[in-house]
């Protein structure tokens, strides 16, 4: 079974700081996604990698994909209250037609 | 264009009741899934279809839940009879057949099970 493991699980942080979310895995994935979940709503696509190195940015968040395309990385910096909510990270395997889903981090953003 | 929509939004019933949530998915994608989601369990697939057909329903957690998609803009999770424990948020996503698998979510529909 392919696994992606987030971490941390759960962060609570001041309005300007910067943080790092981790999600790895054993397995290649042929693309990694990352979603931002608001409460009450269904996970919004933010980006997708497929080259491992690969680096996006979307303007604060900088998501990384790992060379071995094993694992990847969202960094946010100077983070804001709207950045509240839950991040999942998600990957591609094979051609099975799905998504293999991290547990998921919950990012609180205190003003 | 319109998003994925999920019907109702809420549903509350007791248990031994059936229940049944609707989705239409984006115009023009080919594959539909369903997914549950617990804070316990988090985001678990239940099953997905391509083209209307099913194609992996081994998320299923037993044979009280069915799935079906009559057509390219309609699919159907129903729960027969429902308990308790199956009281979570149902979310249904679609996506194209391209090769990089981005899925769009509906809103979701939360299912409370007395």
């Amino acid at each position: 079974t392919q696994l992606l493991e987030q971490s941390p699980q759960f962060l609570s942080i001041q309005e300007g700081e910067n943080l790092t979310v981790y999600c790895n895995s054993s397995s290649v994935f042929s693309s990694l996604q990352w979603y931002r979940q608001e409460p009450g709503e269904g996970p919004v696509l933010l980006v997708t990698v497929v080259t491992g190195g690969e680096v996006k940015k979307l303007k604060r968040l900088t998501f990384q994909f790992g060379d071995a395309r094993k694992d990847s990385s969202l960094h946010i910096t100077a983070a804001q209250p709207g950045d509240t909510g839950l991040y999942l990270c998600a990957g591609s395997h094979g051609n099975t037609g799905k998504l293999i889903f991290g547990q998921g981090t919950t990012l609180q953003v205190k003003p | 264009d319109a998003g994925v929509i999920q019907s109702p939004r809420h549903e509350v019933t007791e248990m031994g009741q059936e229940v049944t949530l609707r989705c239409k998915p984006i115009s023009g994608h080919d594959y539909l899934f369903w997914y549950r989601q617990t804070m316990m369990r988090g985001l678990e697939l239940l099953i997905y279809f391509n083209n209307n057909v099913p194609i992996d329903d081994s998320g299923m957690p037993e044979d009280r839940f069915s799935a079906k998609m009559p057509n390219a803009s309609f699919s159907t999770l129903k729960i027969q009879p429902s308990e308790p424990r199956d009281s979570a948020v149902y979310f249904c996503a679609s996506r194209t057949a391209g090769p990089l698998y981005e899925q769009y979510f509906g809103p979701g529909t939360r299912l409370t099970v007395t």
